[in-house]
C-alpha cells in the first residue's frame, strides 16, 4: 500500500528553538496532507490541512505563526513549530489521501516525538 | 460537526476471550465510520469502515464492527484475542474535506 514517511521520528530540542518535522508521501502524489497532534492519553486533534500550491487551512485554536506549514511540492509537505516550548512537546503525525480516493484510504505516517526542554 | 466518544480507555484481558470497545457518534444524518488501529511501533491503519449497506462490517485481523443507528453506536468487536492484538484501537468519523476527527482512543493490552 502508499507509504507516508516522516522525518525525525523522534528530536529534542531547548526552549526557543525551532523545529521542522518533514512528512513525505512515497508513491504517490499528495496535494493535501494533514497534521495532527496527539498528546499522552488523548486523541489525535486535527491542526491543519496543508495544501499543495497554496496556504494551509488552520483549524479553531491553531496558532498559525506558531506551526508553520509548507507543502513545496506533491509529495512534501513540512511543519515547523516556531520558538518551541515544553508545552509543545507531543507527537505529531501527518497523513495523506492519496488522489481521488475517499476519506478511508489516508495514509498515516509514523509519528514524531518532539520533546522540549 | 461530527464527533465520536470512546470510553475505557485501557483495556487488559487475556489471550482468547473477547473483545469489544464502544464508539458512539453524535451525528445524526448519514453516517460514515472508520475504526483504525496502531500497533506499537507502527503507523496508524485503516481497521474497518461502515459507509452504508450490511451494518455488520467485516475487517481484518478478525474483527468487526457493528452500525446500530438507534443507539449512535459503531462497537468494534473481536470474539477471541490474540496478543498481536494489543494495540490502540481509535474510532473516527468524517468532518469534510477528507479530514477525520478521532475518539480519544483504547488502549489495549492482551496477555499472553
Amino acid at each position: 500500500g502508499a507509504v507516508v514517511s516522516q522525518h525525525p521520528s523522534r528530536v529534542i530540542c531547548k526552549s526557543g528553538t525551532s523545529v521542522k518535522i518533514e512528512c513525505r508521501s512515497l508513491d504517490f502524489q499528495a496535494t493535501t496532507m494533514f497534521w495532527y497532534r496527539q498528546f499522552p492519553k488523548q486523541s489525535l486533534m486535527l491542526m491543519a490541512t496543508s495544501n499543495e500550491g497554496s496556504k494551509a487551512t488552520y483549524e479553531q485554536g491553531v496558532e498559525k505563526d506558531k506551526f508553520l506549514i509548507n507543502h513545496a511540492s506533491l509529495t512534501l509537505s513540512t511543519l515547523t513549530v516556531t520558538s518551541a516550548h515544553p508545552e509543545d512537546s507531543s507527537f505529531y503525525i501527518c497523513s495523506a489521501p492519496p488522489p481521488g480516493g475517499v476519506t478511508d484510504t489516508q495514509y498515516f505516517g509514523p509519528g514524531t516525538r518532539l520533546t522540549v526542554l | 460537526a461530527q464527533s465520536v466518544s470512546q470510553h475505557n480507555h485501557h483495556v487488559i484481558l487475556s489471550e482468547a476471550a473477547s473483545l469489544e470497545l464502544g464508539c458512539n457518534y453524535s451525528y445524526g444524518g448519514t453516517v460514515n465510520l472508520f475504526w483504525y488501529v496502531q500497533y506499537p511501533g507502527q503507523h496508524l491503519q485503516l481497521l474497518l469502515k461502515y459507509f452504508s449497506g450490511d451494518p455488520l462490517v467485516k475487517g481484518i485481523k478478525g474483527f468487526e464492527a457493528e452500525f446500530i443507528k438507534s443507539k449512535f453506536s459503531f462497537n468494534l468487536r473481536k470474539p477471541s484475542v490474540q496478543w498481536s492484538d494489543t494495540a490502540e484501537y481509535f474510532c473516527a468519523v468524517p468532518r469534510g474535506n477528507n479530514r477525520l476527527a478521532f475518539g480519544k482512543g483504547n488502549q489495549v493490552v492482551v496477555i499472553p
